[in-house]
C-alpha cells in the first residue's frame, strides 16, 4: 500500500561514525522533508527537497547531509560532526502545488542512539 | 517567518468530557494550519487542516478545529473525549512567501500531551 517507509526503526551509532537513515515514498510526491524530534521540543526541520537533485537546509542542518537522486528516495546521513545525534528522526513528503495547501505524510520514524 | 505556540505541555480531561488543545500562530501572510497526532514511537498522523473558507474545520476521529484570525488561534476540539485519544498533538503552520520562494516546509509547535482518564 502507499506510504512512506523509514528504515531501520532503531539504529545505534558509535562515537565518530557516520550513519545513513533511509526514507522511501511511493506516493509520487515531489517534496520530501527530514525532521528531528527531541522531548519537549517538538519537530525541528533538518533538510527539505522540493524536486530531484535539489535540497535546502532547514533550521538545524549542521552535522547532517542529504541527497535526492530519485524522486522516491531522500536518505539522511548523520555525520560525526553532529555532536548530539540521539533523537527520533521523522521523514515526510507532500505534493507540490503552487499553493501551500498540502499536508505532509510521515513515516514511522527512526530512533537513533549513540552508544 | 512563521512560528507556532502550544501553551500547554499537557491537558487532562475525563472520558466523555469535551476537550480543547490550544494553538496560536504567527506568520507574515495567509496561514495554512494543520493538526497532527502522534502515538508513542510512531510517526505523525494528519488530523485536519485549514486552508480557506469556513472557520470551523472537521477532521478525522471526531476532531474539529476553529480558525480565529483576530486571535491568531487554531484550537483543536472534540465534543466527547475517549481514552484512546490520549496521545501527543502537534499544531503546524505553513505559509508561502509573496515571492513564492523559500521555505515550504511545515513549522511545528512543541506539542501537547493529552491524557484522557477513564
Amino acid at each position: 500500500d502507499g506510504g512512506i517507509t523509514q528504515s531501520p526503526k532503531y539504529l545505534f551509532r558509535k562515537e565518530g561514525q557516520n550513519v545513513t537513515l533511509s526514507c522511501e515514498q511511493n506516493l509520487n510526491h515531489d517534496a520530501m522533508y527530514w525532521y528531528r524530534q527531541d522531548p519537549g521540543q517538538g519537530l525541528r526541520l533538518i533538510y527539505y527537497s522540493q524536486i530531484v537533485n535539489d535540497f535546502q537546509k532547514g533550521d538545524i542542518a549542521e552535522g547532517y547531509s542529504v541527497s535526492r537522486e530519485k524522486k522516491e528516495s531522500f536518505p539522511l546521513t548523520v555525520t560525526s560532526a553532529q555532536k548530539n545525534p540521539t533523537a527520533f528522526y521523522l521523514c515526510a513528503s507532500s505534493r507540490m502545488l503552487t499553493g501551500a495547501n498540502t499536508e505532509a505524510f510521515f513515516g514511522q520514524g527512526t530512533r537513533l542512539t549513540v552508544v | 517567518a512563521q512560528s507556532v505556540a502550544q501553551p500547554e505541555d499537557q491537558v487532562n480531561v475525563a472520558e466523555g468530557n469535551p476537550l480543547t488543545v490550544k494553538c496560536t500562530y504567527s506568520v507574515s501572510g495567509n496561514p495554512y494550519l494543520f493538526w497532527y497526532v502522534q502515538y508513542p514511537n510512531r510517526g505523525l498522523q494528519f488530523l485536519l487542516k485549514y486552508i480557506t473558507g469556513d472557520n470551523l474545520v472537521k477532521g478525522s476521529y471526531g476532531f474539529e478545529a476553529e480558525f480565529n484570525k483576530s486571535q491568531t488561534s487554531f484550537h483543536l476540539k472534540k465534543p466527547s473525549a475517549l481514552v484512546s485519544d490520549s496521545a501527543l498533538y502537534f499544531c503546524a503552520v505553513r505559509v508561502i512567501p509573496k515571492e513564492d520562494t523559500g521555505r515550504r516546509a511545515l513549522t511545528f509547535g512543541s506539542g501537547t500531551r493529552l491524557q484522557v482518564q477513564p
